[in-house]
Protein backbone atom coordinates (compact mmCIF):
# COMPACT_ATOMS: atom_id res chain seq x y z
CA UNK A 1 0.00 0.00 0.00
CA UNK A 2 1.16 3.51 -0.37
CA UNK A 3 0.00 6.66 1.50
CA UNK A 4 -3.03 6.32 3.56
CA UNK A 5 -5.85 3.81 3.59
CA UNK A 6 -9.57 3.98 5.07
CA UNK A 7 -12.00 1.03 5.97
CA UNK A 8 -14.56 0.33 5.62
CA UNK A 9 -14.89 2.77 2.12
CA UNK A 10 -18.85 3.42 3.78
CA UNK A 11 -21.17 1.51 6.07
CA UNK A 12 -24.81 2.25 7.34
CA UNK A 13 -24.62 1.26 11.41
CA UNK A 14 -28.29 1.83 13.18
CA UNK A 15 -27.88 4.05 16.57
CA UNK A 16 -26.31 2.77 19.33
CA UNK A 17 -24.15 0.39 17.70
CA UNK A 18 -20.75 0.31 17.76
CA UNK A 19 -18.49 1.18 15.73
CA UNK A 20 -14.22 1.89 14.61
CA UNK A 21 -13.25 3.52 11.67
CA UNK A 22 -9.84 1.97 10.65
CA UNK A 23 -7.18 4.06 9.23
CA UNK A 24 -3.62 3.06 8.11
CA UNK A 25 -0.90 4.99 7.07
CA UNK A 26 2.91 3.86 5.76
CA UNK A 27 4.65 6.56 5.39
CA UNK A 28 6.22 6.85 8.79
CA UNK A 29 4.50 10.31 9.17
CA UNK A 30 4.29 10.80 13.23
CA UNK A 31 1.02 13.03 13.39
CA UNK A 32 -2.20 12.12 12.08
CA UNK A 33 -5.62 13.17 12.52
CA UNK A 34 -9.14 12.47 12.45
CA UNK A 35 -11.96 14.79 10.42
CA UNK A 36 -15.53 15.12 9.57
CA UNK A 37 -16.61 16.46 6.58
CA UNK A 38 -20.49 18.03 6.77
CA UNK A 39 -22.33 19.90 4.16
CA UNK A 40 -21.55 23.21 4.97
CA UNK A 41 -19.01 23.25 8.11
CA UNK A 42 -16.41 22.11 5.96
CA UNK A 43 -13.76 19.66 7.70
CA UNK A 44 -13.54 19.47 11.25
CA UNK A 45 -11.06 17.97 13.86
CA UNK A 46 -11.89 15.21 16.04
CA UNK A 47 -9.05 13.59 16.98
CA UNK A 48 -5.26 14.34 16.92
CA UNK A 49 -1.87 12.48 17.78
CA UNK A 50 0.87 14.41 17.46
CA UNK A 51 3.42 10.50 18.00
CA UNK A 52 3.16 6.94 18.60
CA UNK A 53 1.28 6.78 22.43
CA UNK A 54 -0.22 10.03 22.56
CA UNK A 55 -3.40 11.58 21.44
CA UNK A 56 -5.35 14.91 22.14
CA UNK A 57 -8.63 16.62 21.68
CA UNK A 58 -9.65 18.44 18.71
CA UNK A 59 -12.83 20.71 17.74
CA UNK A 60 -15.57 18.07 18.33
CA UNK A 61 -14.19 15.32 20.39
CA UNK A 62 -17.58 14.35 22.07
CA UNK A 63 -19.03 11.10 21.09
CA UNK A 64 -15.41 9.76 19.80
CA UNK A 65 -12.08 8.29 20.99
CA UNK A 66 -8.92 7.31 19.51
CA UNK A 67 -5.91 5.21 20.31
CA UNK A 68 -2.11 5.47 18.60
CA UNK A 69 -0.72 1.85 19.88
CA UNK A 70 1.70 2.35 16.84
CA UNK A 71 2.98 5.07 14.06
CA UNK A 72 0.98 3.47 10.96
CA UNK A 73 -2.56 2.89 12.50
CA UNK A 74 -4.92 5.57 13.96
CA UNK A 75 -8.41 3.59 14.47
CA UNK A 76 -11.17 5.74 15.66
CA UNK A 77 -14.48 4.48 17.43
CA UNK A 78 -17.70 5.80 18.02
CA UNK A 79 -18.80 4.10 20.99
CA UNK A 80 -22.59 4.51 20.72
CA UNK A 81 -23.40 5.96 17.74
CA UNK A 82 -25.93 8.39 17.15
CA UNK A 83 -27.39 10.40 13.88
CA UNK A 84 -26.11 13.49 14.13
CA UNK A 85 -22.60 11.43 13.73
CA UNK A 86 -24.23 10.85 9.84
CA UNK A 87 -20.90 12.26 8.12
CA UNK A 88 -17.76 11.55 6.06
CA UNK A 89 -14.74 10.66 7.97
CA UNK A 90 -11.09 11.25 6.84
CA UNK A 91 -7.88 10.40 8.01
CA UNK A 92 -4.94 12.65 7.57
CA UNK A 93 -1.21 12.34 8.66
CA UNK A 94 1.81 14.28 8.10
CA UNK A 95 5.54 14.53 8.59
CA UNK A 96 5.96 16.85 11.51
CA UNK A 97 3.66 19.64 13.17
CA UNK A 98 5.19 23.03 12.00
CA UNK A 99 6.39 24.36 8.80
CA UNK A 100 5.32 23.48 5.44
CA UNK A 101 4.36 20.07 6.70
CA UNK A 102 1.69 19.23 4.70
CA UNK A 103 -1.46 17.30 5.84
CA UNK A 104 -2.00 13.90 3.09
CA UNK A 105 -5.72 12.66 3.91
CA UNK A 106 -7.44 9.26 3.17
CA UNK A 107 -10.17 8.38 0.37
CA UNK A 108 -12.86 8.90 3.29
CA UNK A 109 -15.25 6.32 4.97
CA UNK A 110 -19.07 7.41 4.56
CA UNK A 111 -20.87 6.48 7.75
CA UNK A 112 -24.84 6.71 7.85
CA UNK A 113 -26.07 6.15 11.45
CA UNK A 114 -29.99 5.38 11.27
CA UNK B 1 -13.39 32.72 18.63
CA UNK B 2 -11.74 31.23 15.48
CA UNK B 3 -13.90 32.11 11.88
CA UNK B 4 -12.78 31.91 8.26
CA UNK B 5 -15.04 32.87 5.87
CA UNK B 6 -14.75 32.15 1.87
CA UNK B 7 -17.52 32.34 -0.54
CA UNK B 8 -19.73 29.60 -0.95
CA UNK B 9 -19.45 28.70 -4.67
CA UNK B 10 -18.15 30.73 -8.25
CA UNK B 11 -18.10 30.33 -11.85
CA UNK B 12 -15.54 31.02 -14.37
CA UNK B 13 -14.88 29.93 -18.00
CA UNK B 14 -12.36 27.54 -19.30
CA UNK B 15 -9.21 29.45 -20.17
CA UNK B 16 -9.83 32.56 -17.96
CA UNK B 17 -8.26 33.63 -14.35
CA UNK B 18 -10.37 33.38 -10.74
CA UNK B 19 -9.40 34.30 -7.42
CA UNK B 20 -10.85 32.81 -4.69
CA UNK B 21 -10.66 35.01 -1.09
CA UNK B 22 -10.03 33.79 2.20
CA UNK B 23 -10.63 36.18 5.50
CA UNK B 24 -9.87 34.77 8.71
CA UNK B 25 -10.22 35.68 12.98
CA UNK B 26 -8.21 33.18 14.84
CA UNK B 27 -6.54 33.44 18.41
CA UNK B 28 -3.07 32.45 16.87
CA UNK B 29 -1.96 32.36 13.48
CA UNK B 30 1.08 29.79 12.34
CA UNK B 31 0.70 29.49 8.46
CA UNK B 32 -2.52 29.19 5.71
CA UNK B 33 -2.97 26.20 3.91
CA UNK B 34 -5.07 25.62 0.41
CA UNK B 35 -6.62 22.07 0.13
CA UNK B 36 -7.98 21.21 -3.38
CA UNK B 37 -11.10 18.52 -3.04
CA UNK B 38 -12.92 17.05 -5.92
CA UNK B 39 -16.46 15.77 -5.40
CA UNK B 40 -16.31 12.12 -3.52
CA UNK B 41 -12.68 12.94 -3.39
CA UNK B 42 -10.25 13.23 -0.32
CA UNK B 43 -8.47 16.87 -0.32
CA UNK B 44 -5.10 17.39 -1.61
CA UNK B 45 -2.22 20.01 -0.88
CA UNK B 46 -2.24 22.65 -3.32
CA UNK B 47 -0.38 25.88 -1.49
CA UNK B 48 1.00 26.84 1.93
CA UNK B 49 2.09 30.43 3.11
CA UNK B 50 3.54 31.58 6.53
CA UNK B 51 4.74 35.15 5.40
CA UNK B 52 3.11 38.08 3.60
CA UNK B 53 3.49 37.44 -0.11
CA UNK B 54 2.33 35.30 -2.92
CA UNK B 55 3.95 32.19 -3.31
CA UNK B 56 3.33 30.46 -7.35
CA UNK B 57 3.52 27.38 -8.42
CA UNK B 58 2.30 26.97 -11.87
CA UNK B 59 -0.65 27.67 -12.76
CA UNK B 60 -1.98 28.70 -9.08
CA UNK B 61 -0.49 31.38 -6.70
CA UNK B 62 -1.72 32.04 -3.41
CA UNK B 63 -1.22 35.34 -1.50
CA UNK B 64 -1.12 35.90 2.08
CA UNK B 65 -1.48 39.48 3.98
CA UNK B 66 -1.55 38.86 7.97
CA UNK B 67 -2.22 41.98 9.12
CA UNK B 68 -5.53 41.89 7.48
CA UNK B 69 -5.89 38.04 8.01
CA UNK B 70 -6.34 37.63 4.09
CA UNK B 71 -5.67 35.34 1.77
CA UNK B 72 -6.42 34.36 -2.37
CA UNK B 73 -5.26 31.63 -4.26
CA UNK B 74 -5.76 32.90 -7.99
CA UNK B 75 -6.21 29.80 -10.74
CA UNK B 76 -4.96 30.89 -14.07
CA UNK B 77 -5.94 29.37 -17.61
CA UNK B 78 -8.44 27.61 -16.15
CA UNK B 79 -9.19 23.69 -17.54
CA UNK B 80 -11.83 21.94 -17.04
CA UNK B 81 -10.48 19.56 -14.01
CA UNK B 82 -10.39 22.72 -11.71
CA UNK B 83 -14.09 22.02 -11.06
CA UNK B 84 -13.94 21.33 -7.19
CA UNK B 85 -14.24 22.82 -3.80
CA UNK B 86 -11.05 24.76 -2.84
CA UNK B 87 -10.81 25.02 1.01
CA UNK B 88 -8.58 27.44 2.90
CA UNK B 89 -6.98 26.25 6.38
CA UNK B 90 -5.55 28.15 9.07
CA UNK B 91 -2.65 26.88 11.36
CA UNK B 92 -3.92 28.05 14.43
CA UNK B 93 -1.37 27.41 17.65
CA UNK B 94 0.93 24.25 17.40
CA UNK B 95 0.72 20.78 16.29
CA UNK B 96 -0.36 21.33 12.94
CA UNK B 97 -4.08 21.59 13.95
CA UNK B 98 -5.52 23.02 10.96
CA UNK B 99 -9.10 25.18 10.96
CA UNK B 100 -10.85 24.74 7.71
CA UNK B 101 -12.98 27.15 6.37
CA UNK B 102 -16.31 25.74 4.67
CA UNK B 103 -14.79 25.78 1.33
CA UNK B 104 -15.32 27.50 -2.17
CA UNK B 105 -17.04 24.99 -4.83
CA UNK B 106 -15.74 26.03 -8.27
CA UNK B 107 -17.20 25.36 -11.36
CA UNK B 108 -15.64 26.00 -14.39
CA UNK B 109 -17.81 25.98 -18.01
CA UNK B 110 -16.63 25.77 -21.68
Amino acid sequence: IAGITQAPTSQILAAGRRMTLRCTQDMRHNAMYWYRQDLGLGLRLIHYSNTAGTTGKGEVPDGYSVSRANTDDFPLTLASAVPSQTSVYFCASSDGTSGNNEQFFGPGTRLTVL
Amino acid sequence: GQNIDQPTEMTATEGAIVQINCTYQTSGFNGLFWYQQHAGEAPTFLSYNVLDGLEEKGRFSSFLSRSKGYSYLLLKELQMKDSASYLCAVRSGGYNKLIFGAGTRLAVHP
